[in-house]
């Protein structure tokens, strides 16, 4: 398995701001990835982030909205931009082993 | 309609029970399933990992799936007050399949919440 520490663990924020999260691993990885959960939902890709390239984002999210950094192996962050109510939810890194996924503890974010 | 489906629940038995916790998918493309374990305001932890249709054991809990049926299972024998949490169960392609598809993308089900009471 990987630890994976996330900071913030959570946040409220007001309309119109954005928010950096932070991810952690305690080893190399190739690809790390952030995850959406929102209240009551499923979890939902967002993108794949690679280090030394753009990141992948899934249908329906973008990189103005969420911008995402992977300077180096063991690190990366998820921005959340020009934030609405609609963005409440818990971002969540993640980093594959094999075929399976470990999650970060995750990030809740509560925007008013 | 929905590539997995899981009954939300919520789910409430008696300590020592057996639980049965189910997913449907639609998608014969995938090939690899799992289950994580979600404790409140925490993120999800890998409980098992199967492959091939069947019946996989680790400890209390036993995956099971048929790919035929597109159906996959967790069981909980003797369950246990700290058992309770949300269960998602997740599904991938096999790599082969994957086209251009992220290699991090896991479908989840909705989750089902579980409580065991004492």
């Amino acid at each position: 398995s990987a630890v994976i520490s996330q900071k913030p663990s959570r946040d409220i924020c007001q309309r119109g701001t954005s928010l950096t999260i932070q991810c952690q691993v305690d080893s190399q990885v190739t690809m790390m990835f952030w995850y959406r959960q929102q209240p009551g939902q499923s979890l939902t890709l967002i993108a794949t982030a690679n280090q030394g390239s753009e990141a992948t984002y899934e249908s329906g999210f973008v990189i103005d909205k969420f911008p995402i950094s992977r300077p180096n192996l063991t690190f990366s962050t998820l921005t959340v931009s020009n934030m609405s109510p609609e963005d409440s939810s818990i971002y969540l890194c993640s980093v594959a082993l094999s075929v399976v996924l470990f999650f970060g503890e995750g990030s809740r974010l509560t925007v008013l | 309609q929905k590539e997995v489906e899981q009954d939300p629940g919520p789910l409430s038995v008696p300590e020592g029970a057996i639980v049965s916790l189910n997913c449907t998918y639609s998608n014969s493309a995938f090939q690899y399933f799992m289950w994580y374990r979600q404790y409140s305001r925490k993120g999800p932890e890998l409980l098992m990992y199967t492959y091939s249709s069947g019946n996989k054991e680790d400890g209390r809990f036993t995956a099971q799936v048929d790919k035929s049926s597109k159906y996959i299972s967790l069981f909980i024998r003797d369950s246990q007050p700290s058992d309770s949490a949300t269960y998602l169960c997740a599904m991938r392609m096999g790599l082969a399949n994957a086209g251009g598809t992220s290699y991090g993308k896991l479908t989840f089900g909705q989750g089902t919440i579980l409580t065991v009471h004492p």
